[in-house]
């Protein structure tokens, strides 16, 4: 089944510098690959996400990436704010129709103001 | 809309209780889904239902059961509670079938469990 790994595990940036987060997945077949936010004590929440016929996708400060031949994809958060500072996780959908995620076990990130 | 609802926010139980977990979603999704998330784990997938009347193992099913009790409602219960079942559950539903543009799972508030 699909294994997905998520680097680094915690991130610190100051106010105004980009992050950057990286995952890896294993099943070359998944074609949808979401970003999940979640504040201390809240709930994940979806903050983009990218098909596979896609290699780029922006939204305001947020672009996810793409990179099927080498099975990777990555968040870009630049100009980073305080707020940005969570919990973020990558997932891969499982092929087939349950709509099954696998999620990457996470990265920290503090943006220091 | 509510989205996805769960309850109880809190529970404490002792070792070997039982107890269920409710979840609700009111958005017409398929797909229902249930994760134990621990710290420095991730979200781990304990049971799903693709679709109403069926019901499969996730990554950590032992301990837990699930009802899908209808198209709205998913249930996780604990038939003799661990220690190790200590964690923050949470129900997230999805329109999975026949593998729409937007697959994205929205998650229910949680459940902190703590076995004592």
């Amino acid at each position: 089944g699909e294994n997905v790994e998520q680097h680094p595990s915690t991130l610190s940036v100051q106010e105004g510098d980009s992050a950057v987060i990286k995952c890896t997945y294993s099943d070359s077949a998944s074609n949808y690959f979401p970003w999940y936010k979640q504040e201390l004590g809240k709930r994940p929440q979806l903050i983009i996400d990218i098909r596979s016929n896609v290699g780029e996708k922006k939204d305001q400060r947020i672009a996810v990436t793409l990179n099927k031949t080498a099975k990777h994809f990555s968040l870009h958060i630049t100009e980073t704010q305080p707020e940005d500072s969570a919990v973020y996780f990558c997932a891969a959908k499982d092929t087939g129709n349950t709509g099954k995620l696998i999620f990457g076990q996470g990265t920290t990130l503090q943006v220091k103001p | 809309n509510a989205g996805v609802t769960q309850t109880p926010k809190f529970q404490v139980l002792k070792t070997g209780q039982s107890m269920t977990l409710q979840c609700a979603q009111d958005m017409n999704h398929n797909s229902m889904y249930w994760y134990r998330q621990d710290p420095g784990m991730g979200l781990r997938l304990i049971y799903y239902s693709a679709s109403e009347g069926t019901t499969d193992k996730g990554e950590v099913p032992n301990g837990y059961n699930v009802s899908r009790l209808n198209k709205r409602e998913f249930s996780l219960r604990l038939e003799s509670a661990a220690p190790s079942q200590t964690s923050v559950y949470f129900c997230a539903s999805s329109e999975a079938f026949p593998d729409p543009p937007n697959n994205e799972q929205f998650f229910g508030p949680g459940t902190r469990l703590t076995v004592l």
